[in-house]
């Protein structure tokens, strides 16, 4: 179906929770991206990170930890999450070299935050 | 009080009939410009780019059109299907950045 996989597809959670969200990535790309869709807004870009390295972090709140250990998987590690986080959380991969920045997004994570 | 969620446009058409899904871009200066395709359940898909050195590009049932003037694209489906309802959004990006801006997406609904 996709070459970016997301796990878990739905997450319901506290705001003391611990948890993290998983993408990976089978197109041998190199870059990787996570974007936050919610209902009150137009798709939010979050971080970017090219060859494991983060190059862009969108002004996100550090409740928000990123981690990319290789350029096929990436990470989203949540902590005291507030209501308003509730939203899609898209992983996207691109092959950052090209140029045109053709980005193939996964499924996605529903989160939900009570 | 309860939130108010984003209003998207909605474009309801009949099958077989074609449809025009418009966007207004913000940068004058982007010059990659993407269509993705968004069904319930699912992340965005991509359908059709177009550099800003075209004005037209066409696809399999899909033309995308590119007025750099007036900062609008459009997509135009041709014999539109009931696969064809989702949300459609415009992306714009320059050449070599990563950083693609999203537009607020349109909701395509097509009736048998």
């Amino acid at each position: 179906e996709t070459g970016v996989t997301q796990t878990p597809r739905h997450l319901v959670m506290g705001m003391t929770n611990k948890k993290s969200l998983k993408c990976e990535q089978h197109l041998g790309h190199n870059a990787m991206y996570w974007y936050k869709q919610s209902a009150k807004k137009p798709l939010e870009l979050m971080f970017v990170y090219n060859f494991k390295e983060q190059t862009e972090n969108n002004s996100v709140p550090s409740r928000f930890s990123p981690e990319c250990p290789n350029s096929s998987h990436l990470f989203l590690h949540l902590h005291t999450l507030q209501p308003e986080d509730s939203a899609l959380y898209l992983c996207a991969s691109s092959q950052a070299t090209d140029g045109h920045n053709e980005q193939f997004f996964g499924p996605g994570t529903r989160l939900t935050v009570l | 009080g309860e939130s108010v969620g984003l209003h998207l446009p909605t474009l309801s058409v009949q099958e077989g009939d074609n449809s025009i899904i418009n966007c207004a871009y913000s940068n004058s200066a982007s010059d990659y410009f993407i269509w993705y395709k968004q069904e319930s359940g699912k992340g965005p898909q991509f359908i059709i780019d177009i550099r800003s050195n075209m004005d037209k590009r066409q696809g399999q049932r899909v033309t995308v059109l590119l007025n750099k003037t007036v900062k609008h694209l459009s997509l135009q489906i041709a014999a539109t299907q009931p696969g064809d309802s989702a949300v459609y959004f415009c992306a714009e990006t320059i050449t070599g950045f990563q950083k693609l801006v999203f537009g607020t997406g349109t909701r395509l609904l097509v009736s048998p």
